[in-house]
């Protein structure tokens, strides 16, 4: 069964920095493309970023309003994706989820279908 | 401001057929066949309902189905049931930095 579990949420001034982390089991991690989507309270889901599997060049892709602040990384050896958050900005509170895509027919649609997600952890930006 | 455009409300009553449409570019949904469609209740973590525009993910029932013309898909929920009320959000792959774009979100209530 896949299992993604973010923790490190929690309450920040502007300006400070955070980092996430997601646990992940019941798959192959070093295989997975990792992808990290947020949502505000009340509004709707934001991709902020993605980090590809060693094997396919383990590079990361930002949206641009967190591109120069965030960092994605992983490390296979504890199946874990973090979210390093600096710079953070009141406009980045929000619920952080990490997730997965799915996988069927011999093929794995890392970034356009979302299959598995954590529970999500919340980031408060606020003075 | 979403990228992709939705109605921020949809209504049927039980059994009746409800559409969910999404608006997007010719650079979002009109450029690739990868929309996707989430379901989520408050709450709740989203889960995927419809993928590469039509494609149900195992377990997924099928009054769901998901369809696209030009810039804009759609998620149609037939035979509504109680417990199909929650939020709706589309998203599609961009091939940009921006890799995926998501709708604001529509909330679907079974009167």
């Amino acid at each position: 069964e896949v299992q993604l579990v973010e923790s490190g949420g929690g309450l920040v001034r502007p300006g400070g920095s955070l980092r996430l982390s997601c646990a992940a089991s019941g798959f192959t991690f070093s295989d997975a493309w990792m992808t990290w989507v947020r949502q505000a309270p009340g509004k709707g889901l934001e991709w902020i970023g993605r980090v590809k599997s060693k094997s396919d060049g383990g590079t990361t892709d930002y949206a641009a309003p967190v591109k120069g602040r965030f960092t994605i990384s992983r490390d296979d050896s504890r199946n874990t994706v973090y979210a390093q958050m600096n710079s953070l900005k009141t406009e980045d509170t929000a619920i952080y989820y990490c997730t997965i895509g799915n996988c069927s027919g011999g093929r794995c649609h890392w970034d356009d279908a979302f299959d598995f997600w954590g529970p999500g952890t919340m980031v408060t930006v606020s003075s | 401001q979403s990228a992709l455009t939705q109605p921020p409300s949809a209504s049927g009553s039980p059994g009746q057929s409800v559409a969910i449409s999404c608006t997007g570019t010719s650079s979002d949904i009109g450029a690739y066949n990868y929309v996707s469609w989430y379901q989520q209740h408050p709450g709740k973590a989203p889960k995927l309902m419809i993928y590469e525009v039509t494609k149900r993910p195992s377990g997924v029932p099928d009054r769901f189905s998901g369809s696209k013309s030009g810039n804009t898909a759609s998620l149609t929920v037939s035979g509504l049931q109680a417990e199909d009320e929650a939020d709706y959000y589309c998203g599609s792959y961009t091939g940009s930095n921006n890799l995926v774009v998501f709708g604001g979100g529509t909330k679907l209530t079974v009167l």
